[in-house]
């Protein structure tokens, strides 16, 4: 079945550190997308990528960053620069019909 | 700016008790909207893609429909499985990326 996997599904920070979030698709979407849900606030673009080796910050890139080395891949780092990473974390790729989603990691700071 | 604003934010129905849900929009040339279904924890589920003002899709108890400033998401004789959050997208002509309304929480009471 098609579809996008994330991993992992609970992640734990420690103050200081860098994590990285997974997100693999076999739909063979071009564009990929990384969104920030907080309660009441909705989706917030963080990174997309129309094209492999080509990405652009969204609304919210401040202390994220993300690479595209392969179609199918487009990992997240939070990195130690982001005051406020606890939250849920959403990958979506999209074609012309519209956007899949993954089912989400849940970061959390300890 | 292009704009997507859904409500109300949240709606507590008896089992049974038909109600709808809106999503009104400002987008420079619409090119799709879009119904998700959103359960905690979980990434967004699609529901329906609307093209143009006056089409109708349906799916068991929901029913979309589109103008050229708002849809709706009508939810007919809504069971306490129907609960979830409802998000709204709008994608413009001009690139893929797409804008997320805030969600309605719906509550389906028995």
């Amino acid at each position: 079945d098609g579809g996008i996997t994330q991993s992992p599904k609970y992640l734990f920070r420690k103050e200081g550190q860098n994590v990285t979030l997974s997100c693999e698709q076999n739909l063979n979407h071009d564009a990929m997308y990384w969104y920030r849900q907080d309660p009441g606030q909705g989706l917030r673009l963080i990174y997309y990528s129309q094209i492999v080796n080509d990405f652009q910050k969204g609304d919210i890139a401040e202390g994220y960053s993300v690479s595209r080395e392969k179609k199918e891949s487009f990992p997240l780092t939070v990195t130690s620069a982001q005051k406020n990473p606890t939250a849920f974390y959403l990958c979506a790729s999209s074609d012309y019909y519209g956007y899949t989603f993954g089912s989400g990691t849940r970061l959390t700071v300890v | 700016e292009d704009q997507v604003t859904q409500s109300p934010e949240a709606l507590r129905l008896q089992e049974g008790e038909s109600s709808s849900l809106n999503c009104s929009y400002t987008v420079s040339g619409l090119r799709g909207l879009f119904w998700y279904r959103q359960d905690p924890g979980k990434g967004p589920e699609f529901l329906f893609t609307l093209y143009s003002a006056g089409e109708e899709k349906e799916k068991e108890r929901l029913k979309a429909t589109l103008t050229k400033k708002e849809s709706f998401l009508h939810i007919t004789a809504p069971k306490p499985e129907d609960s979830a959050t409802y998000l709204c997208a709008v994608r413009a002509n001009t690139g893929n990326q797409f804008y997320f309304g805030t969600g309605t929480s719906l509550t389906v009471i028995p």
